[in-house]
């Protein structure tokens, strides 16, 4: 089936760093979203993009929606220790009337001590 | 806003009872509401899709009667795992969606161990 590829799996980075990861598909989507999962709890609701080139904030998280609608990243600036979870980008496929949503795999941000 | 809430958060059973997981929409009316099982370290993976009213659409490989699904109220959608076994110990999570939005806003999960 369709298949977002997200990278990286897994990153190791030192509180302080940015960090980035970002999503590709073969097909081109109306929608990206990013979500964080902490571990025993749902994945919440970061950032939604809409439009394709649309860049958006929500405090030190920056996403874009690739020009192409087939890619979208992630950033993080200035990472903490309460950013250590995983981050799922998702996305709804452009003619699909059912809402439905495909995921990517994740990527699991550790910081360092 | 879009809040939604799951219950309950963890579950333990014997093999063969049936358990009830319950996730409602707190704040907007859900057109649409999804389950969604996770193994450790994985993805999600989209078991069904329910609509208020109407019969819920199963994913390939998802058996409808093992996991009954109802929608009565566009704020209420239940899943049931009948005759539950080990191999469905997991990590059941719900999401809702309101038409339109193209988002999902999930509920926190349901830890189900069967012993």
């Amino acid at each position: 089936g369709q298949q977002l590829n997200q990278s990286p799996q897994s990153m190791f980075i030192q509180e302080g760093e940015d960090v980035s990861m970002n999503c590709t598909s073969s097909s081109i989507f109306n929608t990206w979203l990013w979500y964080k999962q902490d571990p025993g709890e749902g994945p919440v609701l970061l950032i939604a993009l809409y439009k394709a080139g649309e860049l958006t904030s929500n405090g030190r998280l920056t996403a874009q929606f690739g020009i192409t609608r087939k890619d979208s990243f992630l950033n993080i600036s200035a990472s903490i220790p309460s950013d250590v979870g995983i981050y799922f980008c998702a996305g709804q496929l452009v003619g699909r009337r059912d809402d439905k949503i495909i995921f990517g795999k994740g990527t699991r941000l550790h910081i360092l001590p | 806003g879009a809040v939604v809430s799951q219950h309950p958060s963890r579950v333990i059973c014997k093999s063969g009872t049936s358990v009830k997981i319950e996730c409602r929409s707190l704040d907007f009316q859900a057109t649409t509401m999804f389950w969604y099982r996770q193994f450790p370290k994985q993805s999600l993976m989209l078991m069904a899709t329910s609509n208020e009213g109407s019969k819920a659409t199963y994913e390939q490989g998802v058996e409808k009667d093992k996991f009954l699904i109802n929608h009565a109220s566009l704020t209420l959608s239940t899943l049931t795992v009948t005759s539950a076994h080990p191999e469905d110990s997991s990590f059941y999570i719900c999401s809702a969606g309101f038409d339109g939005a193209n988002i999902q806003y999930f509920g926190a999960g349901t830890r189900l161990s069967v012993l």
